[in-house]
């Protein structure tokens, strides 16, 4: 009953560096999404995919790239870190017949920019 | 301005009271309205879900809705100190091929002291 797993759950990074999040949903679900959670500020959409092969830009996508070449993963890259990107990365799948599907998050990557 | 508006608290009351939670938002184009729950370094699980202005009620927990003044809430009754979590609204809009941006509150942080 894995559901959405995020991986890594931590992880500390240099200014500049760069690194990849993963992750992977076993629901056969066809849309996935990236958030970042702030302080005071929710969670806002970074990427998102409709399926496999395609991704699409959310309301902060900038000093992020995605990609999704299969269905089960969905892949967010930092090409160089910064520290306005420290945050906690949660990935997200649903089904997608509707609006009213429910959103199955992982359990987040806790990123800190040094 | 925001487009969705939640008082972040933090909210502390003893257990058995009555909790309310509030949201505004200020997008007509919103079509689902949902609640979701978070514990501590845990992703946001959905709690319930509702479509039209009215209430909507789940045991304990009853979702309001008055589309008229973009208002939502979330009532919890017989509060119990499992039901300490941060609480976050969120509301739904499609964005392309049904894939739903999920646009979310702060989120407030609710203790209840047994």
């Amino acid at each position: 009953n894995a559901g959405v797993t995020q991986t890594p759950k931590f992880r500390v990074l240099k200014t500049g560096q760069s690194m990849t999040l993963l992750c992977a949903q076993d629901m056969n679900h066809e849309y996935m999404y990236w958030y970042r959670q702030d302080p005071g500020m929710g969670l806002r959409l970074i990427h998102y995919s409709v399926g496999e092969g395609t991704t699409a830009k959310g309301e902060v996508p900038d000093g992020y790239n995605v990609s999704r070449l299969k269905k089960q993963n969905f892949l967010l890259g930092l090409e160089s870190a910064a520290p306005s990107q420290t945050s906690v990365y949660f990935c997200a799948s649903s089904k997608g017949q509707g609006v009213s599907t429910e959103a199955f998050f992982g359990q987040g990557t806790r990123l800190t920019v040094v | 301005q925001k487009e969705v508006e939640q008082d972040p608290g933090p909210l502390s009351v003893p257990e058995g009271a009555i909790v309310s939670l509030n949201c505004t938002y200020s997008n007509s184009a919103f079509q689902y309205f949902m609640w979701y729950r978070q514990y501590s370094r845990k992703g946001p699980e959905l709690l319930m879900y509702t479509y039209s202005s009215g209430n909507k009620e789940d045991g304990r927990f009853t979702a309001q809705v008055d589309k008229s003044s973009k208002y939502i809430s979330l009532f919890i009754r017989d509060s119990q100190p499992s039901d300490s979590a941060t609480y976050l609204c969120a509301m739904s809009v499609v964005i392309i091929q049904g894939a739903q941006k999920l646009v979310f509150g702060q989120g407030t942080r609710l203790t209840i002291n047994p």
